[in-house]
């Protein structure tokens, strides 16, 4: 009973560096989606994907690139990361029945 | 565009009366609307939603939420808080005319004094 499975749980990464944050989801969605929380700002998407085989930016995508790596997985890519970028990440993934979304547990990453 | 507006960053209720969180929204057409709890370092969980049907919904944990077409709004409501309600609450919209993704407000602390 997983859900969505997000890794890893924190990380420090210093300014310029790069990571992938890893979702995967168990439940045959279709629909996956990364959402930054920052205090005050509630959530932000960054980007989402449709389907299998398809990704649209959010209204936060600027230093971001993710990959749909197939129906269950979905990465968010930091290139160069940057202070700014400290936040909470949520992965979440949906289908077309539910309406609603089904959270992994975060990652929280900080850029010094 | 769709957007959600949670006037209130914090509100803070005495154990065993009853709360509200409030939550408005606007979208070009009928919303579907959602409320999603946060505990400590924790993801969202789902607590109840409104797609169709009768305007007062009932979810997880006691909790209950008014749809109110007229003023656009869809506050949470409890009859009897308890301390364990207390968390980060979520009200969230999706046009269900336009793409699958959900616009979320800023959140809403709930602190239930014992």
């Amino acid at each position: 009973n997983a859900g969505v499975t997000q890794t890893p749980k924190f990380q420090v990464l210093k300014t310029g560096q790069s990571m992938t944050l890893q979702c995967a989801q168990d439940m045959n969605h279709n629909s996956m989606y990364w959402y930054r929380q920052d205090p005050g700002m509630g959530l932000r998407l960054i980007y989402y994907s449709a389907s299998e085989g398809t990704t649209d930016k959010g209204e936060v995508p600027n230093g971001y690139n993710v990959s749909r790596l197939n129906k269950r997985e979905f990465s968010l890519r930091l290139e160069s990361a940057a202070p700014s970028q400290t936040s909470v990440y949520f992965c979440a993934s949906s289908d077309s029945g539910t309406y609603g979304y089904t959270f992994g547990s975060g990652t929280r990453l900080t850029v010094v | 565009a769709q957007s959600v507006a949670q006037p209130e960053d914090q509100v803070n209720v005495a154990e065993g009366n009853p709360l509200t969180v409030k939550c408005t929204y606007s979208v070009s057409g009928n919303p579907y609307l959602f409320w999603y709890v946060q505990y400590p370092n924790r993801g969202l969980q789902f607590l109840l939603k409104y797609i169709t049907g009768d305007n007062l919904v009932k979810g997880s944990y006691g909790f209950e939420a008014e749809f109110n077409k007229s003023q656009t709004s869809f506050h949470l409501k409890k009859p009897s808080a308890l301390v364990s309600d207390s968390a980060l609450y979520f009200c969230a919209v999706r046009d269900p005319r336009g793409a699958r993704q959900l616009t979320f407000g800023s959140g809403t602390q709930l602190t239930v004094l014992p």
